[in-house]
C-alpha cells in the first residue's frame, strides 16, 4: 500500500529560486527518507530523518519532520538547473519492517536555467 | 566504480518467455532488495535478503524467484512473464536495514511484447 503522498506532484521553478516539496504518510514511522531520481537513472538517497528528529540539513537541502502530523517537506535553497529530477519521500515502519521503505508517487520539479 | 550494477539495462522479450536480472554491489553491504518501478514512477518494494536470508517477501506472483549466491549479488528470475511485468526493476543495497540509506542501481526496463 502506498504510504507517502507527496504535493506537490509538479513544481517548475526558475535557477536561483528556492522548492519545497512535501509528503505526508498515514501510520507511525522509524524514519522517513528523500531520494531524487534524474530521468533513465536510479535513486540517489538525499537525507534521512529519525522520528525523533525534527530538521536536518545537507547542503542545499533541508529536511523538516512533524510526526504530530505525519508529514514532512524538503527544502532545496537557491535551485540549479541540474536539480530537475524527481523527488521521492519514503517511509520505514517501526519495529520488524526489515528497512521496508514504502515510497510515495513523487514531486517532478524542473529547474529552468 | 558503479556501486551497484544491474545486467541488462535493457531487456525485451516475448509474452510466456523466462528471463533473469542479475545484480551486484561492491559496497560491502548485507542487505540487498529489488523495486518494481511502474509507468506512473510508483516504487514498490518486492523483496529483501539480509546475510543471503530472505526477509521481505512482498505479495508478488511467484512467477518471480530472488536469489542471493553470496552478500554482494542478488539476481531475479521471471517466469512466463506477462504483459503486466513490464516495468522497470531497481536493486539496492544498504549496510544492515535498520535506519540505514539504500543505494540503487540504474534500473532494468523490462518491455514484454
Amino acid at each position: 500500500s502506498q504510504q507517502g503522498e507527496e504535493d506537490p506532484q509538479a513544481l517548475s521553478i526558475q535557477e536561483g529560486e528556492n522548492a519545497t516539496m512535501n509528503c505526508s504518510y498515514k501510520t507511525s514511522i522509524n524514519n522517513l527518507q528523500w531520494y531524487r531520481q534524474n530521468s533513465g537513472r536510479g535513486l540517489v538517497h538525499l537525507i534521512l530523518i529519525r522520528s525523533n528528529e525534527r530538521e536536518k540539513h545537507s547542503g542545499r537541502l533541508r529536511v523538516t519532520l512533524d510526526t504530530s502530523k505525519k508529514s514532512s517537506s524538503l527544502l532545496i535553497t537557491a535551485s540549479r538547473a541540474a536539480d530537475t529530477a524527481s523527488y521521492f519521500c519514503a517511509t520505514a515502519d517501526g519495529a520488524a519492517s526489515y528497512g521496508k521503505l514504502t515510497f510515495g508517487q513523487g514531486t517532478i520539479l524542473t529547474v529552468h536555467p | 566504480d558503479t556501486a551497484v550494477s544491474q545486467t541488462p539495462k535493457y531487456l525485451v522479450t516475448q509474452m510466456g518467455n523466462d528471463k533473469s536480472i542479475k545484480c551486484e554491489q561492491n559496497l560491502g553491504h548485507d542487505t540487498m532488495y529489488w523495486y518494481k518501478q511502474d509507468s506512473k514512477k510508483f516504487l514498490k518494494i518486492m523483496f529483501s535478503y539480509n546475510n543471503k536470508e530472505l526477509i521481505i517477501n512482498e505479495t508478488v506472483p511467484n512467477r518471480f524467484s530472488p536469489k542471493s549466491p553470496d552478500k554482494a549479488h542478488l539476481n531475479l528470475h521471471i517466469n512466463s512473464l506477462e504483459l503486466g511485468d513490464s516495468a522497470v526493476y531497481f536493486c539496492a543495497s544498504s549496510m544492515g536495514f535498520w535506519n540505514q540509506p539504500q543505494h540503487f542501481g540504474d534500473g532494468t526496463r523490462l518491455s514484454i511484447l
